[in-house]
């Protein structure tokens, strides 16, 4: 099947850790996004990148990290440094360049215990 | 800042009866404008999309308006059914400098049997 796989579904992270969220796709798009979603709320953007081995911060960078050494893969690294990580992560990649129509994954779980 | 926001937070409807989701933005530059329906725990999926240089478009039972004048979308579900109970939400870009969509804060679709 094509299309956007992330893992872990759920993911539980101890203080002080880092976790990293995996986001592969096989459409052979060209720019993939993170997006973190609060309950009850929209989506905002973390991180996006349109090519290989380069990548734009969003609205809410801080306390991430991201990488993109393959076209197909665009992982996410939530650091000690996010201070409320608890939340829904949402990968997504686009065809084109221009930020346009993008297709999510089924999105990552992660609580803080 | 600029955004996108949505005037509704609940919309509560008859089956049967036809949806309208409505969507403000502020940044004059948004050049496209994207509908996403997201259920309980999982990613959003495209609705349906629209250029600037469009005021209409129709999808199936669904048709996305787009006035400029006042910087106004909405989306308008026809028949609806219990299947469309959902979150919608709304996203624009605006062609220029972030090439990625931000989304407004989402309206809750309830379809009363």
């Amino acid at each position: 099947d094509g299309g956007i796989t992330q893992s872990p579904k759920y993911l539980f992270r101890k203080e002080g850790q880092n976790v990293t969220l995996s986001c592969e796709q096989n459409l052979n798009h060209d720019a993939m996004y993170w997006y973190r979603q609060d309950p009850g709320q929209g989506l905002r953007l973390i991180y996006y990148s349109q090519i290989v081995n380069d990548f734009q911060k969003g609205d809410i960078a801080e306390g991430y990290s991201v990488s993109r050494e393959k076209k197909e893969s665009f992982p996410l690294t939530v650091t000690s440094a996010q201070k409320n990580p608890t939340a829904f992560y949402l990968c997504a990649s686009s065809i084109g360049q221009a930020g346009n129509t993008i297709y999510f994954g089924e999105g990552s779980w992660l609580t803080v215990v | 800042g600029e955004s996108v926001g949505l005037h509704l937070p609940t919309l509560s409807v008859q089956e049967g009866d036809n949806s309208i989701i409505n969507c403000a933005y502020s940044n004059s530059a948004s050049d496209y404008f994207i509908w996403y329906k997201q259920e309980s725990g999982k990613g959003p999926q495209f609705i349906i999309d629209i250029r600037s240089n469009m005021d209409k478009r129709q999808g199936q039972r669904v048709t996305v308006l787009l006035n400029k004048t006042v910087k106004h979308l909405s989306l308008q579900i026809a028949a609806t059914q219990p299947g469309d109970s959902a979150v919608y939400f709304c996203a624009e870009n605006s062609g220029t400098g972030r090439r990625a969509l931000t989304f407004g804060s989402g309206t809750r679709l309830q379809v009363q049997p």
